[in-house]
């Protein structure tokens, strides 16, 4: 099993309403989570971090962490054709000799006008 | 500006070459990542470092090395020994907390030929 999964879509939400994407992970000593946004070619950027349970909204953005169910999700309201990209789910993960970040395979989305 | 500073953009060898990429940062943070991505996929972890002078193995370390001499700089070698070496390599760095996001360059994209 992977350490974090994602559906990898390509997702087509149509313009203006709600996309959702999911993310769940395997490791239960994961302490935070991350959604990064990644246009084709270019470098992965921070949207949202989570580290409680509950729901983390920022402007179109909400985050949801469940971590007895080992589930996060992203949801984007009112989506626009610019929001078209892969999304990528990091949890960092700490252990006795180190920490790392781990990252799922990214979902595609696509919005459609 | 503080930032991550990736050379070069594209990079072209010849198969059986060693390369070099360079990670440089002036954020003063203390851990350093260097991840691959290969087409449509996620990132997988080659090496991460969180303190000078000490590095550890990531998910695809090998074909790979690294060294750490500078806070500042976290460079990569691909050497002959790495089968696929063509894809994209991000360099990432972050303060090494568990609520600290990893902060991205533009990446070096490396193709073997």
């Amino acid at each position: 099993q992977k350490e974090v999964e994602q559906n990898s879509g390509p997702l087509s939400v149509p313009e203006g309403a709600i996309a959702s994407l999911n993310c769940t992970y395997s490791d239960r000593v994961s302490q935070s989570f991350f959604w990064y946004r990644q246009y084709s070619g270019k470098s992965p950027e921070l949207i949202m971090s989570i580290y409680s349970n509950g729901d983390k909204e920022d402007g179109r953005f909400t985050a949801q962490l469940n971590k007895a169910s080992q589930y996060v999700s992203l949801l984007i309201r009112d989506s626009q054709p610019s929001d078209s990209a892969t999304y990528l789910c990091a949890v960092y993960v700490r252990y006795s000799s180190a920490s790392k970040i781990i990252f799922g395979s990214g979902t595609r989305l696509s919005i459609r006008p | 500006d503080g930032g991550i500073t990736q050379s070069p953009k594209y990079l072209f060898r010849k198969e059986g070459q060693n390369v070099t990429l360079s990670c440089e940062q002036n954020l003063n943070h203390d851990a350093m990542y260097w991840y691959r991505q290969d087409p449509g996929q996620g990132l997988r972890l080659i090496y991460y470092s969180q303190i000078v002078n000490d590095f550890q193995k990531g998910d695809i370390a090998e074909g790979y090395s690294v060294s750490r001499e500078k806070k500042e700089s976290f460079p990569l070698t691909v050497t002959s020994a790495q089968k696929n070496p063509t894809a994209f390599y991000l360099c990432a760095s972050s303060l090494n907390t568990a609520r600290s996001p990893l902060h991205f360059g533009n990446g070096t994209r490396l193709t073997v030929t």
